[in-house]
């Protein structure tokens, strides 16, 4: 098993542009989940997904950042336009159903918007 | 609504001598409590996790947590750090009621030779 495997490992923009960040959860799991990571506010939960239907997007930031999950192998998180605010560390994760399962995460995007 | 706090930013000891992470969490119904590690440029990793059983979790890399229902408490622990235990842990829990976990801010482990 590859794991949940994210992509770009590194993203450099300018402001103003727009950015796609990529996921593929672990085959099988059926809740994937999106994070930002950043010093001043630590670790928040952007979205998450139950078989592929957005469930809570209430930590999404603004109208500027969107997610989908078009089947269960791929989720994307694009932010348009991108702001020097939005850099950060953006994690997937991804879990079986149940209350009794942990998060398996991806190894991160450090996205950059000069 | 479900929460966790981890009082101590940093904690800093000596390798060799016993290491504590402290954890308390808020959740209605039974708690799923579940500790994480993040080692610089990486995503966390599942370190353990209590569901049910006995209240002493043993997890990887040496790690142990006991959960202690009446001080709502989930403390991490390791009888003798190591250098390559710096890193920073997060403590997370999941009510019965909910799917996600909600995840503390994170304690900064500092190892000394």
């Amino acid at each position: 098993d590859a794991g949940v495997i994210q992509s770009p490992r590194h993203e450099v923009t300018e402001m103003g542009q727009e950015v796609t960040l990529r996921c593929k959860p672990i085959s099988g799991h059926n809740s994937l989940f999106w994070y930002r990571q950043t010093m001043m506010r630590g670790l928040e939960l952007l979205i998450y997904f139950n078989n592929n239907v957005p469930i809570d997007d209430s930590g999404m930031p603004e109208d500027r950042f969107s997610a989908k999950m078009p089947n269960a192998s791929f989720s994307t998180l694009k932010i348009q336009p991108s702001e020097p605010r939005d850099s950060a560390v953006y994690f997937c994760a991804s879990s079986p159903l149940g209350q009794g399962y942990g998060y398996t995460f991806g190894s991160g995007t450090r996205l950059t918007v000069v | 609504a479900q929460s966790v706090a981890q009082p101590e930013d940093q904690v800093n000891v000596a390798e060799g001598n016993p290491l504590t992470v402290k954890c308390t969490y808020s959740v209605s119904g039974n708690p799923y409590l579940f500790w994480y590690v993040q080692y610089p440029n990486r995503g966390l990793q599942f370190l353990l996790k209590y569901i049910t059983g006995d209240n002493l979790v043993k997890g990887s890399y040496g790690f142990e947590a006991e959960f202690n229902k009446s001080q709502t408490s989930f403390h991490l622990k390791k009888p003798s750090a190591l250098v390559s235990d710096s890193a920073l842990y997060f403590c997370a829990v999941r009510g019965s009621n909910d799917y996600k976990l909600s995840f503390g801010a994170g304690t900064t482990v500092t190892v000394r030779a």
